[in-house]
C-alpha cells in the first residue's frame, strides 16, 4: 500500500461532460503530482502542486485544471471530455520538490468516455 | 532538456534466468535516475533510484541497477527471474543539477515477460 489514496477508481461518462478525480497523498507528503496513462502516449506528466501551490506544468489541456487545498488532497477537474481523454490518471506524492526522492502512486482512476 | 529512452518495449526471458531492463537517459548535469514497477491495475512502485554514490544500486525483490555515466544508461538487473516479476519497468530520470524545480521525465516503459 503506497498511502496515496485515489477515488473513484473506475468513472464513466460522455462526451462533453466534467468529472472530478480526487487524491489524498501519503500522510507528511507535501507534492502531489498528476499523469495521465494511456496505451498510445505512456505516461504523461500532467501538473504538479507542492503545499497548495503549482509548481510545475506538463502536458496538460486548457480544459483541465487541477488544485491542491489546504489540507494537501488534491483534486483535477477534466472538463469538455472528449473521447480521446479515457485513460487512467495517476496520482503520486512526494514529501518535497528536490527530485531526488521517489514518487509514490496511487492505483488510480480509470476514466471512460462513451 | 532531459530525457530517457527504454529501446526495448518487451523482454521475455526463462524463469530462472538474469534479466535487464535497458534505460539510457540524457541530462545536462548529473542525473537522478529511478526505476519503478507496475503491476497490471495498480500504480507505479518505486524499486530503486541513483542520486550519487555506488554506481550499482541495490532495490526490492531483488533488483539491482547499474549506473553507467560514460554509456549514459542505467539498466535494471536480476540474477534470476521469476514469474511474478512479469509486469511494466519504467526508468526515469531528473537533472540533478538544475536549479528550482524540474520534473521528472518517465520512459515509456518495458513489458517483462517472464516465462515458467
Amino acid at each position: 500500500d503506497s498511502g496515496v489514496t485515489q477515488t473513484p477508481k473506475h468513472l464513466i461518462t460522455a462526451t462533453g461532460q466534467r468529472v472530478t478525480l480526487r487524491c489524498s497523498p501519503r500522510s507528511g507528503d507535501l507534492s502531489v503530482y498528476w499523469y495521465q496513462q494511456s496505451l498510445d502516449q505512456g505516461l504523461q506528466f500532467l501538473i504538479q502542486y507542492y503545499n497548495g501551490e503549482e509548481r510545475a506544468k506538463g502536458n496538460i489541456l486548457e480544459r483541465f485544471s487541477a488544485q491542491q487545498f489546504p489540507d494537501l488532497h488534491s483534486e483535477l477537474n477534466l472538463s469538455s471530455l472528449e473521447l480521446g481523454d479515457s485513460a487512467l490518471y495517476f496520482c503520486a506524492s512526494s514529501p518535497g520538490t528536490t527530485g531526488n526522492q521517489p514518487q509514490h502512486f496511487g492505483d488510480g482512476t480509470r476514466l471512460s468516455i462513451l | 532538456a532531459q530525457s530517457v529512452a527504454q529501446p526495448e518495449d518487451q523482454v521475455n526471458v526463462a524463469e530462472g534466468n538474469p534479466l535487464t531492463v535497458k534505460c539510457t537517459y540524457s541530462v545536462s548535469g548529473n542525473p537522478y535516475l529511478f526505476w519503478y514497477v507496475q503491476y497490471p491495475n495498480r500504480g507505479l512502485q518505486f524499486l530503486l533510484k541513483y542520486i550519487t554514490g555506488d554506481n550499482l544500486v541495490k532495490g526490492s525483490y531483488g533488483f539491482e541497477a547499474e549506473f553507467n555515466k560514460s554509456q549514459t544508461s542505467f539498466h535494471l538487473k536480476k540474477p534470476s527471474a521469476l514469474v511474478s516479476d512479469s509486469a511494466l519497468y519504467f526508468c526515469a530520470v531528473r537533472d540533478g543539477d538544475s536549479g528550482g524545480y524540474q520534473k521528472v521525465t518517465f520512459g515509456t516503459g518495458t513489458k517483462l515477460q517472464v516465462i515458467p
